[in-house]
């Protein structure tokens, strides 16, 4: 079964600060996707990050990184130099491939709350 | 780009009322997915289609029925609603294994 476990509920740094934010998944699957959505106040999912299994990869987009280890089921996020509209929910979240090309759908975690405190 | 675009936006339905929910995913893209996202929790997966047939059902109450039209747009039909059933709605379409799209959900009231 596919499983999204966001241990920490909310986090509040202050502003230029740097925040990690953690993701731990399990699935079956040796082929499946990760993604990372930000959720601000005003309610629509914003898509960050999309990332297969089989690329381990770091990524860095501008104050964002995120760090895959396959070793540990971690796909941990990053912002750097954290700025108050940073402040969301941030959902970390799972999906496994689905033959002929398709996707499945997405399994969430329980969402981190960020706090940016200027 | 077009993006998924989900009608109305805003949506006030009183208790035992029928609400249907519109859903028009990227030109193209032959599958839609149905969530729903209560106050304070994560986005909970519904039913999905894939080219007009049901690919999978999830936590989808009885009262809830779903389709996919031969356009490609999808609606959400939800009857005798309860105040429990208010949340935002998403849906999200997808093509060839390339990822899914959210559209900017359509937040029902229930009064």
């Amino acid at each position: 079964a596919q499983k999204v476990t966001q241990a920490q509920t909310e986090i509040s740094v202050v502003e230029k600060e740097d925040v990690t934010l953690d993701c731990v998944y399990e699935t079956r699957d040796t082929t499946y996707y990760l993604f990372w959505y930000k959720q601000p106040p005003s309610g629509e999912l914003v898509f960050l990050i999309r990332r297969n299994s089989f690329d381990e990869q770091n990524e860095i987009s501008g104050r964002y990184s995120w760090n895959f280890q396959k070793s540990t089921s971690s796909f941990n996020f990053t912002i750097t130099a954290s700025q108050v509209v940073d402040s969301a929910v941030y959902f970390c979240a799972l999906s496994e491939a689905e033959p002929m090309n398709r996707d499945d759908k997405i399994i969430f975690g329980k969402g981190t709350r960020l706090h940016i405190l200027p | 780009a077009a993006g998924v675009i989900q009608s109305p936006r805003h949506l006030i339905k009183e208790k035992r009322e029928t609400a249907t929910l519109k859903c028009y995913p990227i030109p193209r893209h032959d599958t839609v997915y149905w969530y729903q996202q209560g106050p304070g929790q994560d986005p909970q997966f519904l039913i999905s289609f894939y080219e007009k047939m049901q690919s999978d059902k999830g936590s989808i109450p009885d009262r809830f029925s779903a389709q996919q039209f031969s356009d490609y747009h999808s609606e959400l039909n939800m009857s005798s609603l309860e105040l429990g059933d208010s949340a935002l709605y998403f849906c999200a379409s997808s093509l060839g294994g390339r990822g899914a799209f959210f559209g900017q959900g359509t937040r029902l009231t229930v009064v």
